[in-house]
């Protein structure tokens, strides 16, 4: 299975702080780089997303950074809030079948102190 | 616009049982794929759906199966359960004419088995 490396497994910052969260990928078929958040009890909510064609892109205070020759990507959270405590997924896809199937990273627990 | 829904969200079942889980996908969406999350293994991809036929299958025993109804509900099916198969369950439902890759996830069906 195409493997996704997602570090750090855990991140504590204080509030205002910025969250640097980075992934590696292996398949150069890939696509499709979204970053998904999720709460305890919840199911995972896409956060933002970025394709290769782009080196950078930045919604509010989280952005993703892109390195198409490393084949890394990176999310950073600016301003780092309690309210962003959570599990931080990456994800890489390609197209298989008409549908954009994704390989997660294990994610990064992130805990921010007020 | 109501999200998408799964049910039951929590269930305990002994070895050897079956189970069925249900997902309602977002009104207008097509396609719907099943995720294993466990700590161990992280998010794992089972199978995608889209009018219901089977697009994409993850790397699980045929144990695990689905389908997809003419109104685009899921579920999944688990047969002769084992102890590791204790998991959330997550149902995403994505695209009206595709699956574009933006995953819109329930909050899940926690599973455990005895």
């Amino acid at each position: 299975q195409q493997q996704v490396k997602q570090s750090p497994q855990s991140l504590i910052v204080q509030k205002g702080g910025i969250s640097i969260i980075n992934c590696a990928y292996e398949n150069t078929a890939f696509d499709y780089f979204p970053w998904y958040q999720q709460f305890p009890g919840k199911g995972p909510a896409l956060l933002i997303a970025i394709r290769p064609d782009v080196s950078e892109k930045k919604e509010g205070r989280f952005t993703i950074s892109f390195n198409t020759s490393a084949k890394q990507f990176s999310l950073h959270i600016m301003d780092s809030q309690p309210g962003d405590s959570a599990t931080y997924f990456c994800a890489a896809s390609s197209a298989s079948g008409g549908s954009y199937i994704p390989t997660f990273g294990r994610g990064t627990s992130l805990i921010v102190h007020p | 616009k109501a999200g998408v829904t799964q049910t039951p969200r929590y269930l305990i079942k002994t070895r050897g049982q079956q189970v069925t889980l249900s997902c309602s996908p977002i009104s207008g969406h097509r396609s719907v794929s099943w995720y294993q999350q466990t700590p161990g293994q992280g998010l794992q991809f089972l199978f995608e759906y889209f009018s219901e036929t089977q697009r994409n299958k993850g790397n699980f025993p045929g144990r695990f199966s689905g389908r997809q109804f003419s109104n685009s509900r899921s579920e999944m099916n688990v047969s002769t359960l084992e102890l590791g198969d204790s998991a959330l369950y997550l149902c995403a439902s994505s695209g009206t004419h595709s699956n574009t890759g933006e995953l819109f996830f329930g909050e899940g069906s926690r599973l455990t088995v005895l």
